[in-house]
């Protein structure tokens, strides 16, 4: 048990598709990420919540969307996803106001799409 | 050119054997940490270290802020430390909780 529980495990969509991806965090944080991780390059953070609201965008595509309802919840939702972006999409929490808290990650979801 | 590279990419070696991992990067940082992610993809924090040296059982990590380096050292390697080892920093310059990652080394422990 990391503390930081991901659902779905697995994901297979197809292009058309719409779903959400789930992140749960038991460690009292009150900041989430999404992380990306392709094959074979390094993570890329997507987004950063902090007390609710989002900190931070890399320049993720629309088709992708957080949502923080509150500090123990992350979603994000797909829709309308390329072939390339099939990867790990990982969650973490971590204690913002401590300036070197360590991540804490959960064990993501493995996303094909086809 | 990434500001975090790692070295050597892939490592394969037998039990027993002592492991080095190699991190260098290019910017200042606050912070720079060790993570191992295994093969069904979860990671786990290793070490979060700013100066000196850390332990914690067979593993050790050191840094040396002038030199912008840091090596992640395993002794008695077992076939269960088979994972994928990622370095990340925090740049001193970036917002408070951005890390900057490598792109990981896999190590393979055969028994």
């Amino acid at each position: 048990e990391t503390g930081v529980t991901q659902t779905p495990r697995h994901l297979v969509m197809g292009m058309t598709n719409k779903k959400s991806l789930k992140c749960e965090q038991h460690l009292g944080h009150n900041a989430m990420y999404w992380y990306k991780q392709s094959a074979k390059k390094p993570l890329e953070l997507m987004f950063v919540y902090s007390l609710e609201e989002r900190v931070e965008n890399n320049s993720v595509p629309s088709r992708f969307s957080p949502e923080c309802p509150n500090s123990s919840h992350l979603f994000l939702h797909l829709h309308t996803l390329q072939p390339e972006d099939s990867a790990l999409y990982l969650c973490a929490s971590s204690q913002w106001s401590s300036y070197n808290s360590p991540l804490h990650f959960g064990n993501g979801t493995r996303l094909t799409v086809t | 050119k990434n500001e975090v590279e790692q070295s050597p990419q892939n490592l394969t070696a037998q039990e027993g054997e002592f492991i080095t991992i190699n991190c260098s990067y290019s910017v200042g940082i606050s912070a720079l940490h060790w993570l191992q992610q295994h093969p069904g993809g979860g990671i786990v924090s290793l070490f979060m270290l700013s100066s000196g040296k850390k332990k914690h059982g067979r593993l050790i990590a050191t840094i040396n802020i002038q030199e912008k380096h840091s090596s992640l050292h395993i002794t008695a390697s077992h076939p269960r430390d088979s994972a994928v080892y990622i370095c990340a920093v925090r740049p001193l310059i970036q917002g408070a909780q951005k890390l900057v990652f490598g792109q990981g080394t896999r190590l393979t422990i055969n028994p």
